[in-house]
C-alpha cells in the first residue's frame, strides 16, 4: 500500500519569499514521487519527480525537493516565490506494479502569493 | 505533438441522464488512466486500459460507470445515470508501455455539473 500525507492545505508567502510545500510518503515499494501543479480550471502539470536517483531533485520554474528516506518525506522547495506560482500542488506517489503506473495523489496544498 | 486531450471540457447534465467523456491519449501512448477530482479532494484512481483491455478498474464504482478504450479512436468514461455526487472534474492521463518512472501525462478535465 501507498499514501502521502501533504501536512498544509493551504500555505500563504509574499512574493520573492521562500515557498516550503511539505509531504511525507509510505509506500510498501522503492517508490517514485513527483510533485504536480494544477493552475485554475487547467490540467495537472509535472513539475518534478524523483526515480531513485540523486535525492535533490530539480524541477521546472525554480522549484526543487529533496527525498529524505529516513524521514519519509519529499518536501517542495524554491527560493523565492513569484506571483505566477500561485496554485494547488499535489504530492503524488507510485509504485509500479503490475497494475501499471497507478498514481496515489495527496489532497493537495493550495499556494497563495502575496504582493 | 499535441498532448492529452478530453472533451468535452465542461458537461452539465441532469439527474438521470447519462455523461460520455472522452479522451484521446498522446501520440504513440497506449496506456489511459482515468481520475476524478471531487472538490477540495485530490485525484483519485478510477481506471486504468489499454487499448481494448481493463486492467485495473479497482477504483470505479460498481454500478452506473464503465470505461472502454477501443481499438480505434479515444478512451470513454461512462455514467449512467448520473446524480449530483457525480459532479466533479474527471481527469485522464496517459503513458506509454515504456514509463519506468511512472510519470503520467494529463489532460486538462472535464468538469461535470449534474443539476
Amino acid at each position: 500500500a501507498q499514501s502521502v500525507t501533504q501536512l498544509d492545505s493551504h500555505v500563504s508567502v509574499s512574493e520573492g519569499t521562500p515557498v516550503l510545500l511539505r509531504c511525507n510518503y509510505s509506500s510498501s515499494y522503492s517508490p517514485s514521487l513527483f510533485w504536480y501543479v494544477q493552475h485554475p480550471n487547467k490540467g495537472l502539470q509535472l513539475l518534478l519527480k524523483y526515480t531513485s536517483a540523486a535525492t535533490l531533485v530539480k524541477g521546472i520554474n525554480g522549484f526543487e525537493a529533496e527525498f529524505k528516506k529516513s524521514e519519509t518525506s519529499f518536501h517542495l522547495t524554491k527560493p523565492s516565490a513569484h506571483m505566477s506560482d500561485a496554485a494547488e500542488y499535489f504530492c503524488v506517489v507510485s509504485a509500479l506494479t503490475g497494475g501499471g503506473n497507478k498514481l496515489t495523489f495527496g489532497t493537495g496544498t493550495q499556494l497563495k502569493v502575496e504582493l | 505533438n499535441a498532448g492529452v486531450m478530453q472533451n468535452p471540457r465542461h458537461l452539465v447534465r441532469r439527474r438521470g441522464q447519462e455523461a460520455r467523456l472522452r479522451c484521446s491519449p498522446m501520440k504513440g501512448h497506449s496506456h489511459v488512466y482515468w481520475y476524478r477530482q471531487l472538490p477540495e479532494e485530490g485525484l483519485k484512481f478510477m481506471v486504468y486500459l489499454q487499448k481494448e483491455n481493463i486492467i485495473d478498474e479497482s477504483g470505479m464504482p460498481k454500478e452506473r460507470f464503465s470505461a472502454e478504450f477501443p481499438k480505434e479512436g479515444p478512451s470513454i468514461l461512462r455514467i449512467q445515470q448520473v446524480v449530483r455526487g457525480d459532479s466533479a472534474a474527471y481527469f485522464c492521463a496517459s503513458s506509454t508501455d515504456r514509463a519506468p518512472t511512472g510519470e503520467l501525462f494529463f489532460g486538462e478535465g472535464s468538469r461535470l455539473t449534474v443539476l
